[in-house]
C-alpha cells in the first residue's frame, strides 16, 4: 500500500449504530487529520494529531470521538450520529503542521450516510 | 481569521485550449503558503502545486502554473493544454498561522472544472 488509505470507502448507518472509520499513512509522516466536506461546502477540518498528540479539535460534536493510536493510524469513532452528518470524510497526513509549506497528502475518503 | 474565496462555481473549457481558475484570500499574517488541489469525481484530493507567501517567482509544474499576484491577494491557476481527465474539482487552499502554535489548511468552495471534447 501507498500514501494515505481508508476503510470503508463507503458507509452507511442507522442513528443508534456505532461505526469507525480507519486512516492508515504509508508516508512516515508525523501529523494526521480529520476533514468534513459536505455538499456545497468548504472543506472543514475536523482534528489534528501531531506525534499521536491532538493538536486541534475544531468544536466537534461529541458523537464524532478520534483516536490516534501511532503516527500511522488514525480512527474516528462515531455514535448516535445525525443525518447531517452524511459527508465525505477525507483523511490527510503531512510531515508536521508546524510550518506552512507542508502539503497534505489526503486519502480517497469515506462517504458516509446516516439514515 | 483566513478565508479562501473561489468565484467561479463551474467553468467549461474546450479540450487543448488553456484555462484559469480564481482564487483570492484574505489573512492579516505575512507567512502563509497557497495551494491548489484537484478533486476528481473519486473523492481523492491530489496536490498539484504549492506557492510560498516570499516566493518571488509563480509555481510551476507541468501544465499547471501558479498566477501569483500578492498586492490583489490572488492565487489563480492556470491549466494549459486542457485535458479530458482534468474534469474535476479544483480547491484553492491557503496554509497560514491560526494561533497558539498552529498551522491552519483553509479551502474555498471549490470550482467544477469541465473539459469538452
Amino acid at each position: 500500500e501507498t500514501g494515505v488509505t481508508q476503510t470503508p470507502r463507503h458507509l452507511v448507518m442507522g442513528m443508534t449504530n456505532k461505526k469507525s472509520l480507519k486512516c492508515e499513512q504509508h508516508l512516515g509522516h508525523n501529523a494526521m487529520y480529520w476533514y468534513k466536506q459536505s455538499a456545497k461546502k468548504p472543506l472543514e477540518l475536523m482534528f489534528v494529531y501531531n506525534f499521536k498528540e491532538q493538536t486541534e479539535n475544531n468544536s466537534v460534536p461529541s458523537r464524532f470521538s478520534p483516536e490516534c493510536p501511532n503516527s500511522s493510524h488514525l480512527f474516528l469513532h462515531l455514535h448516535t450520529l445525525q443525518p447531517e452528518d452524511s459527508a465525505l470524510y477525507l483523511c490527510a497526513s503531512s510531515q508536521t503542521p508546524g510550518t506552512t509549506n507542508n502539503e497534505q497528502f489526503f486519502g480517497p475518503g469515506t462517504r458516509l450516510t446516516v439514515l | 481569521a483566513q478565508k479562501i474565496t473561489q468565484t467561479q462555481p463551474g467553468m467549461f473549457v474546450q479540450e487543448k485550449e488553456a484555462v484559469t481558475l480564481d482564487c483570492t484570500y484574505d489573512t492579516s499574517d505575512p507567512s502563509y503558503g497557497l495551494f491548489w488541489y484537484k478533486q476528481p469525481s473519486s473523492g481523492e484530493m491530489i496536490f498539484l502545486i504549492y506557492q510560498g507567501s516570499y516566493d518571488q517567482q509563480n509555481a510551476t509544474e507541468g501544465r499547471y502554473s501558479l498566477n501569483f499576484q500578492k498586492a490583489r491577494k490572488s492565487a489563480n491557476l492556470v491549466i494549459s493544454a486542457s485535458q479530458l481527465g482534468d474534469s474535476a474539482m479544483y480547491f484553492c487552499a491557503m496554509r497560514a498561522y491560526s494561533g497558539a502554535g498552529s498551522y491552519q489548511l483553509t479551502f474555498g468552495k471549490g470550482t467544477k472544472l469541465s473539459v469538452i471534447p
